[in-house]
């Protein structure tokens, strides 16, 4: 089976812009999760989605959102970017029936300027 | 202070030691996932365990599970240049859910 997979691997944005990430998981999983690294705070959860629907949340402002698809794809918007938000973001899939393994995605390295 | 603790939060070994890194939660652990990453890289799964006193290996690298101290170690016998990089111990406290806690991981450098 193919690995989770995430578009595009670098990106570019000036304060302000907005960016939207993409995520796809392993065939046949249904959770997708996302998670904010920094060299300050570490890797932080960001939210859950399973079945479409957002399942668990961090504790991450407003601006930050995402969705997933009827295909288990999903998607991490971030509006009115920030300096601070520069950072790599991974998705990580799992099959999501019970405490399974997450699985990551290569990351979408975010450079804000 | 941080829910799940890792250390030493790094390491320096000469090729073929031994080595030990050490994860400890606050919370109550419904499973405990242990990863490695190179920088800037997505995370590898490397073992994932769920039951007290549950140990699992790969290759050479062990993982235990000590329920009741809520602890976690990670064991590399006679370390190779190919180990090194960051080690991250990752929690669920919740029961079943994508959300997973991270420890600050440990940079693992082997020289030859």
């Amino acid at each position: 089976k193919a690995g989770v997979t995430q578009t595009p691997r670098y990106l570019i944005k000036t304060r302000g812009q907005q960016v939207t990430l993409s995520c796809s998981p392993i065939s046949g999983h249904r959770s997708v999760s996302w998670y904010q690294q920094t060299p300050g705070q570490g890797l932080q959860f960001l939210f859950e989605y399973f079945s479409e629907t957002q399942r668990n949340k961090g504790n991450f402002p407003g601006r930050f959102s995402g969705r997933q698809f009827s295909n288990s794809r999903s998607e991490m918007n971030v509006s009115t970017l920030e300096l601070g938000d520069s950072a790599l973001y991974l998705c990580a899939s799992r099959d999501g029936r019970s405490t399974d393994t997450q699985y990551f995605g290569p990351g979408t390295r975010l450079t804000v300027l | 202070s941080q829910e799940l603790e890792q250390s030493p939060q790094s390491l320096i070994v000469q090729e073929g030691k031994n080595l030990t890194i050490n994860c400890t939660s606050s919370k109550t652990l419904y499973g405990l996932y242990w990863y490695k990453q190179k920088y800037g890289e997505g995370l590898i799964f490397l073992m994932m365990l769920q039951k007290g006193g549950e140990e699992k290996s790969h290759e050479k690298i062990t993982a235990k599970l000590d329920e009741k101290k809520q602890q976690s170690s990670l064991h590399i016998t006679a370390s190779q240049p190919s180990h090194a990089g960051i080690y991250l111990c990752g929690a669920d406290i919740q029961g079943n859910t994508g959300k997973l806690i991270f420890g600050q991981g440990t940079t693992l450098q082997v020289k030859p």
